[in-house]
């Protein structure tokens, strides 16, 4: 059974990049989709960008300039920037499998601010 | 983008009550190459990360009670819960995923009345 688990700092400063990781654990990433997903607290979900572990990618336009997914096969990885972060980007990061995510992370909130 | 469009915003059902949560694509999501629809269910409880209850709009997740079910095709799409329970409490959301950027529906809040 797939598992996930997100990794990183829990607050950003303004104008800095955000740096996540999702470990992927009882399975190989060698194989589906991986995306990112954020919600920020109370609202509702939005699809970050999602990387195939050839690494080849795609990211939703919104964020597209800020965006960077990347895959480390030999660790079972995959990692997200986001740069230039305002407060609109706090959230719960998630990481999840497939096109119909139908495994998640427990998530990560990531707070911007100085 | 297809925008996806959730009614009603929250509902309220009695136990053992059946509840209906529908869902509109601003385009089709069913894909005439393979005769599926790209669009899934999740429900998601406070704190917890969603969890996925519906894929390919009708087919159960393993391990999803059978008391829920997807239905539709096109651009218009329902969930039903055949009999509520107090543990599905919770905020559903639907999600196509035939065109990237995937996109969710602004969510339903079910809750016990």
């Amino acid at each position: 059974q797939v598992q996930l688990q997100e990794s990183g700092p829990g607050l950003v400063k303004p104008s800095e990049t955000l740096s996540l990781t999702c470990t992927v654990s009882g399975g190989s990433i060698g194989t589906y989709y991986w995306s990112w997903i954020r919600q920020p607290p109370g609202k509702g979900l939005e699809w970050i960008g999602y990387i195939y572990y050839s690494g080849s990618t795609s990211y939703n336009p919104s964020l597209k300039s800020r965006v960077t997914i990347s895959v480390d096969t030999s660790k079972n990885q995959f990692s997200l920037k986001l740069s230039s972060v305002t407060a609109a980007d706090t959230a719960v990061y998630y990481c999840t499998k497939r096109g119909y995510f139908d495994v998640w992370g427990r998530g990560t909130l990531v707070t911007v601010s100085s | 983008d297809i925008v996806m469009t959730q009614s009603p915003d929250s509902l309220a059902v009695s136990l053992g009550e059946r509840a209906t949560i529908n869902c509109k694509s601003s385009q089709s999501v069913l894909s005439s190459s393979n005769n599926n629809n790209f669009l899934a269910w999740f429900q998601q409880k406070s704190g917890q990360p969603p969890k996925l209850l519906i894929y390919w709009a009708s087919t159960r997740e393993s391990g999803v009670p059978d008391r829920f079910s997807g239905s539709g095709s096109g651009t218009d799409f329902t969930l039903t819960i055949s009999s509520l329970q107090a543990e599905d409490v919770a905020v559903y959301y639907c999600q196509q995923y035939y065109n990237t950027p995937y996109t969710f529906g602004q969510g339903t809040k079910l809750e016990i009345k």
